[in-house]
C-alpha cells in the first residue's frame, strides 16, 4: 500500500526567510507525487507534480520541489518566503500499477506560519 | 472560472437523518473523485468515477454510502442513517484520464452531525 509521511506538523519561518516543507513517500514501482496547499475553509489548490523527467520541478506561487529516489523524499521548498504562504501543505503520491488504482494519498499536512 | 462546485457548502444533520451533497467537475474532465478530509488530517480517497462507471471504492466507503454519477456530468454522494462519526470535510474532485494529471478539487461541503 502507498504511504506519505509530512514528519512536521507546523514549520515557523521569518519573511523572506527560506521555506522547506518535507515529504517522504512508500509506493510500489515509480511514484507520480503532488503538492497541495489549502488556506482556511477551502479547498485544495495544486501547487505541483513530479511525474517523470528533472528532479527539481517548479510550480505555482514560486514554490519548487525536489524528488529523491534513494531517499523517498519529495520536499518543498521556495526562496523567500511571504506571509500570504502561511497555509496548511499536503504532500500526495499516486503510484503507477494498476493495483494502487487512481487514488492520491495524502500525508497529514505541514502547517506553515510566516511570520513578518 | 469554472472550477469544481460543490453544494452544499456545509449542512446540519441529526443522527440518522440522509444527506446528499452534489459536485459539480470541471467540463472537460472524465475522472471525478470524492475525499473525506477530518480536522487536522489528509484527505482520504473515497470513491471515483471514470464517465458514469464507478470504477474503485475505499473499504472507508460503507454501505450507508453511496454515490452516482449518472450521465458522466455532476456526481452525488449520499450518506443513510447519519453518524457522529461521518462528521467531516468530503472534497470532491475531478481530473483528465491519464493519470499524471492533476486533480482539482472543489471547496468541499462541511457536514456536521448532532
Amino acid at each position: 500500500a502507498q504511504s506519505v509521511a509530512q514528519p512536521e506538523d507546523q514549520v515557523n519561518v521569518a519573511e523572506g526567510n527560506p521555506l522547506t516543507v518535507k515529504c517522504t513517500y512508500s509506493v510500489s514501482g515509480n511514484p507520480y507525487l503532488f503538492w497541495y496547499v489549502q488556506y482556511p475553509n477551502r479547498g485544495l489548490q495544486f501547487l505541483l507534480k513530479y511525474i517523470t523527467g528533472d528532479n527539481l520541478v517548479k510550480g505555482s506561487y514560486g514554490f519548487e520541489a525536489e524528488f529523491n529516489k534513494s531517499q523517498t523524499s519529495f520536499h518543498l521548498k521556495k526562496p523567500s518566503a511571504l506571509v500570504s504562504d502561511s497555509a496548511l501543505y499536503f504532500c500526495a503520491v499516486r503510484a503507477l500499477i494498476k493495483a494502487e488504482g487512481n487514488k492520491l494519498t495524502f500525508g497529514g499536512g505541514t502547517r506553515v506560519l510566516v511570520k513578518p | 472560472d469554472t472550477g469544481v462546485s460543490q453544494d452544499p457548502r456545509h449542512k446540519i444533520t441529526k443522527r440518522g437523518q440522509n444527506v446528499t451533497f452534489r459536485c459539480d467537475p470541471i467540463s472537460e474532465h472524465n475522472r471525478l473523485y470524492w475525499y473525506r478530509q477530518t480536522l487536522g488530517q489528509g484527505p482520504e480517497f473515497l470513491t471515483y468515477f471514470q464517465n458514469e462507471a464507478q470504477l474503485e471504492k475505499s473499504r472507508l466507503l460503507s454501505d450507508r454510502f453511496s454515490a452516482e454519477r449518472p450521465k458522466g456530468s455532476f456526481s452525488t454522494l449520499e450518506i443513510q442513517r447519519t453518524e457522529q462519526g461521518d462528521s467531516a470535510m468530503y472534497l470532491c474532485a475531478s481530473s483528465l484520464v491519464e493519470p499524471f494529471y492533476e486533480q482539482y478539487f472543489g471547496p468541499g461541503t462541511r457536514l456536521t452531525v448532532t
